[in-house]
């Protein structure tokens, strides 16, 4: 059973840089798959930030792309997220994820970031 | 790229069938059948209920379904039960641009 749990700073400051660990287990990151990351603001949906294969390549969104960057360390078995430059918007419950592509089977329980001063 | 179309919300009754659709382009929802289901309870994780268009993952009740007609995946829940009252969304792999994009989310109230 693939576990994913995320870990990090819950509070950050307004143009700093978000920082996120997602330790896996009960899978090896380096047989396959690809590794993403998903928030979710209070209140609202869920949105897409990226994804990372186990090689290191990686798929940005779009509305973050100049801001993201998403790596991984197979000696850890873990991979993480850094966002730049937050703003209030960056709030949000993110989530760490298992991307198939043809769906997210696994997922973290989610940790709050609140972008606050 | 825009988030993905579903009604705000869906209601029906114990025993009912409800379903929700969700409206994409020719180069997400169209373009393969790369969608999938969640629901997410409050303050829970979602949870994958389909994935590839109509497959379920081994868990989930047969009484989800899902399917696809042009730019338009669906969502059906028979026999609605009140552990169903959740909100639901859809995903779509957009294999062109290497993206996914999730859905707006719907409301499922069990009257």
């Amino acid at each position: 059973q693939v576990q994913l749990q995320e870990s990090g700073p819950r509070l950050v400051n307004p143009s700093e840089t978000l920082s996120l660990t997602c330790a896996v287990s009960g899978f090896s990151i380096s047989s396959g798959d690809y590794w993403g990351w998903i928030r979710q603001p209070p209140g609202k949906g869920l949105e897409w930030i990226g994804s990372l294969y186990h090689t290191g390549t990686t798929y940005y969104s779009p509305s973050v792309k100049s801001r993201v960057t998403i790596s991984v360390d197979t000696s850890k078995n873990q991979f993480s997220l850094k966002l730049s430059s937050v703003t209030a918007a960056d709030t949000a419950v993110y989530f760490c994820a298992r991307d198939r592509g043809s769906g997210w089977p696994d997922w973290g329980q989610g940790t709050l970031v609140t972008v606050s001063s | 790229q825009s988030a993905l179309t579903q009604p705000a919300s869906v209601s029906g009754s114990p025993g009912q069938s409800i379903t929700i659709s969700c409206t994409g382009t020719s180069s997400d929802v169209g373009s393969d059948n790369f969608v999938s289901w969640y629901q997410q309870h409050p303050g829970k994780a979602p949870k994958i209920m389909i994935y590839e268009g109509s497959k379920r993952p081994p868990g989930v009740s047969n009484r989800f379904s899902g399917s696809k007609s042009g730019n338009t995946a669906s969502l059906t829940i028979s026999g609605l039960q009140a552990e169903d009252e959740a909100d639901y969304y859809c995903c779509s792999y957009a294999r062109s641009r290497d993206s996914s994009v999730f859905g707006v989310g719907t409301k499922v109230t069990v009257l």
